[in-house]
């Protein structure tokens, strides 16, 4: 089955830079790869995401990239503030996965003043 | 539009004793999956349920099981509780259960944090 792999576990950067989260999929046929974020004691939110059709996507602050060939896509966060601190969440699925997301380890990303 | 929510919040419960948690989707979804999450294993999928029918299920023993009724709402039952059972038990709805289509994504409810003693 599909097993998602996230780097790093956990990212300190300071406020106004930028912070990079990498994961890799081993099912070549996934084709949906959601971002959620997940705040202290909230449900995960969905963010952004992308679909194998696309290789880059952007949504103001964060963007997506997508590398088909290697099997990885990554979320891009610029300019952080402190309300991006959170566990962020790199998932997977593939066409008849059927409501299924096969998710990353995530990363707590702490953004200091 | 109102979004997912569950019930109840929060859940303590002991060794061999059963539980059902339900979640309610948005408006309009007809598809259901269940997530359970702990700090060491993450967020792994249950299952899921799309017009009353389990429709895919992961990786957990029989003790775990689910239903959905007409209107879409879910339910599922852990019997014979263990202590690894504690977790946050996340349900998820979306359109119709496809992500790789577009308007299908998936939005989760508050969870249910369940604590076996």
């Amino acid at each position: 089955g599909e097993n998602v792999e996230q780097h790093p576990s956990t990212l300190s950067v300071q406020e106004g830079d930028s912070a990079v989260i990498k994961c890799t999929y081993s099912d070549s046929a996934s084709n949906y790869f959601p971002w959620y974020k997940q705040e202290l004691g909230k449900r995960p939110q969905l963010i952004i995401d992308i679909r194998s059709n696309v290789g880059e996507k952007k949504d103001q602050r964060i963007a997506v990239t997508l590398n088909k060939t290697a099997k990885h896509f990554s979320l891009h966060i610029t300019e952080t503030q402190p309300e991006d601190s959170a566990v962020y969440f790199c998932a997977a699925s593939s066409t008849d996965s059927w409501g299924k997301l096969q998710f990353g380890s995530g990363t707590q990303v702490v953004v200091t003043p | 539009k109102a979004g997912v929510t569950q019930t109840p919040r929060y859940l303590i419960k002991t060794r061999g004793q059963q539980v059902t948690l339900s979640c309610s989707p948005i408006s309009g979804h007809r598809s259901v999956s269940w997530y359970q999450q702990t700090p060491g294993q993450g967020l792994q999928f249950l299952f899921e349920y799309f017009s009353e029918t389990q429709r895919n299920k992961g990786n957990f023993p029989g003790r775990f099981s689910g239903r959905q009724f007409s209107n879409s709402r879910s339910e599922m039952n852990v019997s014979t509780l263990e202590l690894g059972d504690s977790a946050l038990y996340l349900c998820a709805s979306s359109l119709e259960g496809q992500p790789e289509l577009l308007h299908n994504e998936q939005f989760f409810g508050p969870g249910t944090r369940l604590t076996v003693l």
